[in-house]
């Protein structure tokens, strides 16, 4: 079973529209941490947040933020007034104790100008 | 400061040859990984280490051996390429074993025929 989900393969959205990322994920340890990854055209992955699970304050950073709820195992990401610039493949991930990292499959996001 | 380093960036292999990824981080970093990227599946895990002399399995193993001599380098052998290997292959590094956030190489494309 996919330990982390991301049901939107793609998405495209019209500039400064929001738009949200979904990613459910699927654990049973008590302590683990949340990641979201931007992966650029150019094909390098950016490092975006980390959340741990004992921290479901919501985060926000400019334009981006992030909603974690451990009630429904989410960990959505959320762009404000989207640019072109966000258009990128997205990927969240999971870290349990053992070192194990889990990738979602990510979300492609075009932001049509 | 170089951060994450990989070579080569591309890479044609035949079907039963062998070839060693290289990768090397100059951050001081304990833990290192090894991924593929393949299309609609995300990033797998590997392999991965937490400090020199230490390794461990990922998600898919099967047909690629590491080994971790130094705290800098974590090259990947691929012992016999099979066509099920053509990937990008990204290797990260990580402050906080297996729970801080990775940087990540900028990627070995590898095309096994």
């Amino acid at each position: 079973a996919q330990k982390v989900t991301q049901a939107q393969t793609e998405i495209s959205v019209v500039e400064k529209e929001d738009v949200t990322l979904d990613c459910v994920y699927e654990t049973r340890d008590t302590t683990y941490y949340l990641f979201w990854y931007k992966q650029p055209p150019s094909g390098e992955l950016v490092f975006l947040i980390r959340r741990n699970s004992f921290d479901e304050q919501n985060e926000i950073s400019g334009r981006y933020s992030w909603n974690f709820q451990k009630s429904t195992s989410s960990f959505n990401f959320t762009i404000t007034a989207s640019q072109v610039v966000d258009s990128a493949v997205y990927f969240c991930a999971l870290s349990e104790t053992g070192n194990q990292f889990y990738f979602g499959t990510g979300t492609s996001l075009t932001v049509i100008p | 400061n170089a951060g994450v380093t990989q070579t080569p960036k591309f890479q044609v292999l035949k079907t039963g040859q062998s070839m060693t990824l290289q990768c090397a981080q100059d951050m001081n970093h304990e833990y290192m990984s090894w991924y593929r990227q393949d299309p609609g599946m995300g990033l797998r895990l590997i392999h991965y280490s937490v400090g020199a002399g230490i390794t461990d399995q990922g998600e898919v193993p099967n047909g690629y051996n590491v080994s971790r001599s130094t705290t800098e380098d974590f090259p990947l052998r691929l012992l016999s390429a099979a066509p099920s290997q053509t990937s990008v292959y990204f290797c990260a590094s990580s402050y906080d074993s297996g729970t801080g956030e990775q940087f990540f190489g900028p990627g070995t494309r590898l095309t096994v025929l």
